[in-house]
């Protein structure tokens, strides 16, 4: 069956500009995370959503991060106001067992010029 | 502060030349235990999970081991598909659902 699915693959933006990326979990996966790897430095938790719950946003490194998920399924990473900083792999995760056995997407490489 | 620290950063090996890699860490209460494999260009994919020292998991040639301040992931006569990064991530007491990832060992595996 289809896995994980991120798009784009690849974003390249001007700082300053918005940017939206978007994760497409695997059907009937409840639990959904967002990480970001950075070059040199291990996985960054970013924020979770599990079913109808209010999500997790405790990773999330400023207000300029948000992230909705619609109908339980599809989710949105908004970044506003790209920083140099910003710039990172993106990885979407979906799981049906919560944390235990995450199934991670190809990510969006973000690259903020 | 919860931390996961992985040595080697990156190991080169011969084909059949088996060897292990290390995931030590220090947090607050563990709950879990978790080895990935990364290829280049694709996210991580799920190895094994481990929940209290002693504890063994293998698949293939692939096994990880638990103690209390530290996990092994050992690889016995590896192949070359076999080169990868290999990640490893903790859950903690009070983190809630996320994991605690350490930054990786590089492997790779030559003829």
């Amino acid at each position: 069956g289809a896995g994980v699915s991120q798009s784009p693959s690849n974003k390249v933006t001007e700082k300053g500009k918005d940017v939206e990326l978007r994760c497409d979990p695997i059907s009937g996966h409840t639990a959904l995370y967002w990480y970001r790897q950075s070059l040199g430095q291990g996985l960054e938790f970013l924020i979770y959503f599990q079913g109808n719950s209010a999500p997790d946003k405790s990773g999330l490194p400023s207000d300029r991060f948000s992230a909705e998920r619609t109908g339980g399924s599809v989710s949105t990473l908004t970044i506003q106001r790209t920083q140099q900083e910003d710039s990172a792999v993106y990885l979407c995760a979906s799981s049906s067992q919560g944390v235990e056995k995450l199934f991670f997407g190809s990510g969006t490489q973000l690259s903020v010029l | 502060e919860d931390q996961v620290t992985q040595s080697p950063e990156a190991l080169r090996l011969q084909e059949g030349e088996s060897s292990s890699l290390n995931c030590s860490y220090t947090v607050s209460g563990l709950r879990g235990l978790f080895w990935y494999r990364q290829d280049p260009g694709k996210g991580p994919e799920f190895l094994f999970t481990l929940y209290s020292a002693g504890e063994e998991k293998e698949k293939e040639r692939l096994k990880a081991t638990l103690t209390k301040k530290e996990s092994f992931l050992h690889i016995t006569a590896p192949k070359p598909e076999d080169s990868a990064t290999y990640l490893c991530a903790v859950r903690v007491t009070g983190g809630g659902n996320k994991l605690t990832f350490g930054t990786g060992t590089q492997l790779k595996v030559e003829l």
